[in-house]
C-alpha cells in the first residue's frame, strides 16, 4: 500500500495548458516537499510546505498544504516544455527524519 | 556550496560481485540519507545517519548491504554478492538537523546494474 498517492501517474499537455497535480494520503504529514527529477538524474527540491492550508509560489507553479496536512496539489500555470519531468511529492512523519515519496507523475509539455 | 556529489554516476556489474558507492554531502550537513530507485517507483528511503552514527535502517537494507559514515562527512554503500534485483539507481541526499523542517537536497545517484 502507497502511503502517498499522486496523481495523474502521466500526463501530456499542450505548451500553454494549465495543470494540477495530487498528492494524498491518509495519513497526517508534519512536512511535504516537492522535487522534480529528470531522467537519469536525482530529484531537484521545488518547494517545501509546513503548516496546513499553506500556499507557496514558485513563478508559474503554485503549491498548496491541505488543511489537516494529509495531501498537497501542484498547480502550474501556462506549462512550458522546460516544465516536462517527474514530479515527486514526499512527506515527513513526526520525527522520522526519512522521506516517504509518492510514485511520481510524469508531465511531458509538447510545444 | 557545492552541492551533493555520488561516485560513480554509472556502474556495470556481474552478479555475485560486490560494489561500493561514495557520497558526499553538502558541507556542515550532518544528516545523510540514502534511497533507492527503481524504474517507476518514488525513491525508497534505505538508512541514514546523523554525523558518523547510522541512527535508522529500512527493512529493506539486507544483511548485503552495508552502508558506513566513518568520520561523519563522506559516506559510503556496499552491497555483496550482488543479484539482479539489486539494479536501481542509488540517491544519497543529506540535510542540517538545524532546519525546520529537514529539508532533504539529493546528489545526481548512481546508476546500479547488475547482469
Amino acid at each position: 500500500t502507497q502511503l502517498l498517492e499522486q496523481s495523474p501517474q502521466f500526463l501530456s499537455i499542450q505548451e500553454g495548458e494549465n495543470l494540477t497535480v495530487y498528492c494524498n494520503s491518509s495519513s497526517v504529514f508534519s512536512s511535504l516537499q516537492w522535487y522534480r527529477q529528470e531522467p537519469g538524474e536525482g530529484p531537484v527540491l521545488l518547494v517545501t510546505v509546513v503548516t496546513g492550508g499553506e500556499v507557496k509560489k514558485l513563478k508559474r507553479l503554485t503549491f498548496q498544504f491541505g488543511d489537516a496536512r494529509k495531501d498537497s496539489s501542484l498547480h502550474i500555470t501556462a506549462a512550458q516544455p522546460g516544465d516536462t519531468g517527474l514530479y515527486l511529492c514526499a512527506g515527513t512523519r513526526g520525527s522520522q527524519g526519512n522521506l516517504i515519496f509518492g510514485k511520481g507523475t510524469k508531465l511531458s509539455v509538447k510545444p | 556550496d557545492t552541492g551533493v556529489s555520488q561516485d560513480p554516476r554509472h556502474k556495470i556489474t556481474k552478479r555475485g560481485q560486490n560494489v561500493t558507492f561514495r557520497c558526499d554531502p553538502i558541507s556542515e550537513h550532518n544528516r545523510l540519507y540514502w534511497y533507492r530507485q527503481t524504474l517507476g517507483q518514488g525513491p525508497e528511503f534505505l538508512t541514514y545517519f546523523q554525523n558518523e552514527a547510522q541512527l535508522e535502517k529500512s527493512r529493506l537494507l539486507s544483511d548485503r548491504f552495508s552502508a558506513e559514515r566513518p568520520k561523519g562527512s563522506f559516506s559510503t554503500l556496499e552491497i555483496q554478492r550482488t543479484e539482479q534485483g539489486d539494479s536501481a539507481m542509488y540517491l544519497c541526499a543529506s540535510s542540517r538537523t538545524s532546519g525546520t523542517p529537514d529539508t532533504q537536497y539529493f546528489g545526481p545517484g548512481t546508476r546500479l546494474t547488475v547482469l
